[in-house]
């Protein structure tokens, strides 16, 4: 089945302790991004990727680092988190860019709480 | 910049009865729009989207969007809606650099029994 996986589902944490948020796509696409999704203000991205070692700052990158080794994998790092990064996380993919007409896939999302 | 507004954050409407939310856009050009609906507890699903053509698009789920270049607007409509269409509704437009959909703030849908 085609999809996109995130681990954790949920996580709680304290401030400044270190976590990563794995993604994984099994569509072989080249485009992955993360967005973090708060009350009214929709999803925002946070970083996306091109492709493997390629990858850029999205509206808001502040606090969050990204890795995309492998063509499947983009995991999301938060090296110090805090209480501001309390939000609902989804990672997606798309095949190319938008000029190709390419719909991006979601995951299920990781509920981050930080306290 | 493109973006794209929903003006209602809440809607409740009966099982049966129609739904239409709102979309405006902001954009020079013919945009791109698309609609995703995240249930409870999921990711989000594509419903329908607009390229060009047609302003009359039909989705899954028996939604159905009309894009209206006069009215700024892309509003989403069901015709009968069933305890399962509660959820919540994006509408996003896509922007080339960085690959990104930019949302609107979403409707988050009631449905009364």
């Amino acid at each position: 089945e085609a999809q996109v996986t995130q681990n954790p589902r949920y996580l709680i944490t304290v401030t400044g302790k270190k976590l990563t948020v794995t993604c994984s796509q099994n569509m072989n696409h080249e485009y992955m991004s993360w967005y973090r999704q708060d009350p009214g203000l929709g999803l925002r991205q946070i970083y996306y990727s091109m492709n493997v070692e390629v990858t850029d700052k999205g509206d808001v990158p502040e606090g969050y680092k990204v890795s995309r080794k492998e063509k499947r994998n983009f995991p999301l790092i938060l090296e110090s988190p805090s209480p501001n990064q309390t939000s609902l996380y989804f990672c997606a993919s798309s095949l190319g860019s938008w000029g190709s007409y390419n719909e991006q896939f979601f995951g299920p999302g990781t509920r981050l709480t930080v306290l | 910049a493109q973006s794209v507004t929903q003006p209602d954050i809440h809607i409740t409407v009966s099982e049966g009865a129609s739904l239409e939310l709102r979309c405006n856009y902001s954009y020079g050009a013919t945009p791109y729009l698309f609609w995703y609906v995240q249930s409870p507890g999921q990711g989000l699903q594509l419903l329908l989207k607009y390229f060009s053509g047609d302003t009359l698009v039909q989705g899954i789920k028996g939604f159905e969007a009309e894009f209206k270049r006069s009215q700024s607007s892309f509003n989403l409509r069901k015709p009968s809606v069933h305890w399962s269409d509660a959820a919540e509704y994006f509408c996003a437009v896509p922007k080339a650099a960085g690959n990104k959909l930019t949302f609107g703030g979403g409707t988050r849908v009631l449905v009364k029994p």
